[in-house]
């Protein structure tokens, strides 16, 4: 697989925005997708970029710079329930997923 | 509504047995995936299948094998099952020329 890298944990307090970022390698680049992981439960789709910009949707945002292998999801106006793993993914070629380790983000009262 | 299913939530079995993970999508679709989910090492992907008897490796495909005899069933097999796959596995779907992927719940394997 090709190198994906996000911070394995992040902490912020409830009412507040967290940036969660993630670095790829730009060789063969087909897209990037953000998954939402509670303990115990499956990947659930958050947003997917293949063009350079800004994706909104809702309290999440997703950006995307192709040439710099560098993508961020933004969480605003955070809530309890947003506890849970961030998964940062990479299609290179045909449809399989190449995975980051995740990012445990906790958030606090 | 979309949906992934996979046969077994919990699984606990003995070193050497054969285990069979079985996944089901209810959505026609002509991609499907085995993962398995560490902690440390994300997820990981063991193997894809693009089309009925069709399949590929993924990253990690020492100690599986797969079938899929029919569009909406994919199967995972241990052959003789090690301690070190001891892991929760993530079966998911997904539509050609799509972009989402749909997961199943998991199975979260013990071997003993």
């Amino acid at each position: 697989g090709q190198n994906i890298d996000q911070p394995t944990e992040m902490t912020a307090t409830e009412g507040a925005i967290v940036q969660i970022n993630c670095t790829y390698q730009t060789s063969g680049f087909n897209g990037l997708f953000w998954y939402q992981q509670h303990a115990g439960e499956a990947p659930t789709f958050l947003s997917y970029n293949v063009l350079d910009g800004l994706e909104e949707k809702g309290r999440f945002s997703s950006f995307l710079s192709r040439s710099k292998g560098y993508s961020y999801l933004l969480l605003k106006e955070l809530q309890m329930k947003d506890s849970a793993s961030y998964l940062c993914a990479v299609s290179y070629s045909g449809y399989a997923l190449n995975f980051g380790k995740g990012t445990s983000l906790l958030v606090t009262p | 509504d979309v949906k992934v299913t996979q046969s077994s939530r919990y699984l606990v079995k003995r070193t050497g047995e054969k285990v069979f993970l079985e996944c089901v999508q209810d959505m026609d679709h002509e991609n499907m995936f085995w993962y398995r989910q560490d902690p440390g090492l994300g997820l990981r992907l063991i193997y894809f299948s693009y089309d009925v008897k069709m399949k590929e490796k993924g990253d990690i495909p020492e100690g599986y094998s797969v079938s899929r005899e029919k569009k909406e069933r994919f199967s995972l097999i241990l052959e003789s099952a090690s301690t070190n796959q001891t892991s929760m596995y993530l079966c998911a779907s997904h539509l050609a020329g799509a972009y989402e992927q749909y997961f199943g719940p998991g199975t979260r394997l013990t071997v003993t």
